[in-house]
């Protein structure tokens, strides 16, 4: 069985400031990851994913993540927060891209 | 290309009534799944559908089911509904070819059980 954890149901940064959205996973197969964004009243909208090759997957909106299997980890960053990017994401595994198993979410705030 | 698209948007039942929830995916997409997400329990598989067959279930009671049409169109019924069954219910189609491991969601249903 898959399962996702994401560390801090809550996570604020002032503008401008790093983010960092922690995510461990646990799969019995090479995983398949996936970051998603959702914002108020809207569904998901995927941020990047990790299936295979270059571990450092870069993705929209400034957002990338580093798969490190040793850690069986999935940290999402961004450099430099934006007003814009306050909302809740979603860490996810699949060992095929279907049957999503989500993390619990993260929600972010930014302040000004 | 058109995103994946659900109907109704919101929707107000009461207890023991049924509902049934429609979803369309992104043209040429022939998975399709759908996820129930509540405050408590968080997002969570429901099924999935591949050429008009159920392919993968999560684990809900048989209250749950759902179907695809030819075009695949999927719709997704719960009968007897519970309060519990309060949720944004979320569809999402599988891409093909280059990226057929991404699931693209639609907005989502909101069903309000009274």
């Amino acid at each position: 069985a898959q399962s996702v954890t994401q560390l801090g149901s809550h996570v604020s940064v002032s503008e401008g400031a790093l983010v960092l959205l922690r995510c461990n996973y646990s799969s019995s197969v090479p995983p398949y990851l996936f970051w998603y964004v959702q914002y108020p009243n809207q569904g998901l909208q995927l941020l990047l994913k990790y299936t295979t090759g270059a571990t450092l997957v870069k993705g929209i909106n400034g957002f990338e993540a580093e798969f490190k299997k040793s850690e069986t980890s999935f940290h999402l960053t961004k450099p430099s927060a934006h007003m814009s990017d306050a909302a809740e994401y979603f860490c996810a595994v699949s060992d095929a891209g279907n049957m999503l198993t989500f993390g619990g979410g993260t929600r972010l705030m930014v302040k000004p | 290309k058109a995103g994946v698209t659900q109907t109704p948007r919101y929707l107000i039942k009461t207890r023991g009534q049924q509902v049934t929830l429609s979803c369309s995916p992104i043209s040429g997409h022939r998975s399709v799944s759908w996820y129930q997400q509540t405050p408590g329990q968080g997002l969570q598989f429901l099924f999935e559908y591949f050429s008009e067959t159920q392919r993968n279930k999560g684990n809900f009671p048989g209250r749950f089911s759902g179907r695809q049409f030819s075009n695949s169109r999927s719709e997704m019924n719960v009968s007897t509904l519970e309060l519990g069954d309060s949720a944004l219910y979320l569809c999402a189609s599988l891409s093909t070819g280059k990226n057929s491991d991404t699931q693209y969601f639609g907005p989502g249903t909101r069903l309000t059980v009274l």
